[in-house]
């Protein structure tokens, strides 16, 4: 069974930092592309950011460009979220999705919530 | 950027009803990247159509997808009581991938 579980979220202040992981289990891993979606609550969504399959190739949107850093470690079966100088703006649970062919997100995870708050 | 219009935004239907969704991109998207969500309140998204015509396995045949160049439309052909839920449209075509704004589906 297809399983993606995401962890560190919770309360930081305006322009510390926090690293979310994305534990994925029940597939290889290393044969998917990944992404990050963020929903402020009652919101849409938002696409944050991917990476490739060997973690060679990322991409961001550009709200978070250069504050945000993804990666990811094939051996742990693990995607990472580095956030640095995080804002109110941020503050959002934040999903996991698996890209299936590159394009279907076709399993996500439960959602971690990050909140920007002094 | 390519931005997605959901239309509408909302809407009442009942049990049984045909409904129709639209997502419209503001430039041409091959249909082989758009898909479709399903959101429950406090629930991650769930993929029901990519492609834009493909059914995702374990979706009721009741959804379906249809469209290509700027204008993709969601069908439920007739609504059940666990169809009340939000429906996204997302272009996967190029980055940033972007999601339509969300047409919440009530009774």
């Amino acid at each position: 069974e297809v399983q993606l579980v995401e962890s560190g979220g919770g309360l930081v202040q305006p322009g510390g930092s926090l690293r979310l992981s994305c534990a994925a289990s029940g597939f290889t891993f290393k044969n998917f592309w990944m992404d990050w979606v963020r929903q402020v609550p009652g919101k849409g969504l938002l696409w944050v950011s991917r990476i490739n399959s060997d973690g060679r190739t990322t991409r961001y949107a550009d709200s978070v460009k250069d504050r945000f850093t993804i990666s990811r470690d094939n051996a742990k079966n693990t995607m990472y979220l580095q956030m640095n100088s995080l804002r109110a703006e941020d503050t959002a649970v934040y999903y996991c999705a698996r890209a299936a062919a590159g394009r279907n997100f076709d399993f996500w995870g439960q959602g971690t919530l990050v909140t920007v708050s002094s | 950027d390519i931005q997605m219009t959901q239309s509408p935004s909302s809407l009442s239907a009942s049990i049984g009803d045909r409904v129709t969704i639209t997502c419209r991109a503001s430039q041409n998207i091959i249909s082989t990247y758009l898909n479709w969500f399903q959101q429950k309140p406090g629930k991650a998204p769930k993929l029901l159509i990519y492609d834009a015509s493909s059914l995702q396995s374990g979706v009721p045949s009741r959804f379906s997808g249809s469209g290509s160049g700027t204008d993709f439309t969601l069908t439920i052909s007739s609504l059940e009581t666990e169809d009340f839920a939000t429906y996204y449209c997302q272009q996967t075509h190029s980055t940033p991938l972007t999601f339509g704004g969300g047409t919440r589906v009530e009774i």
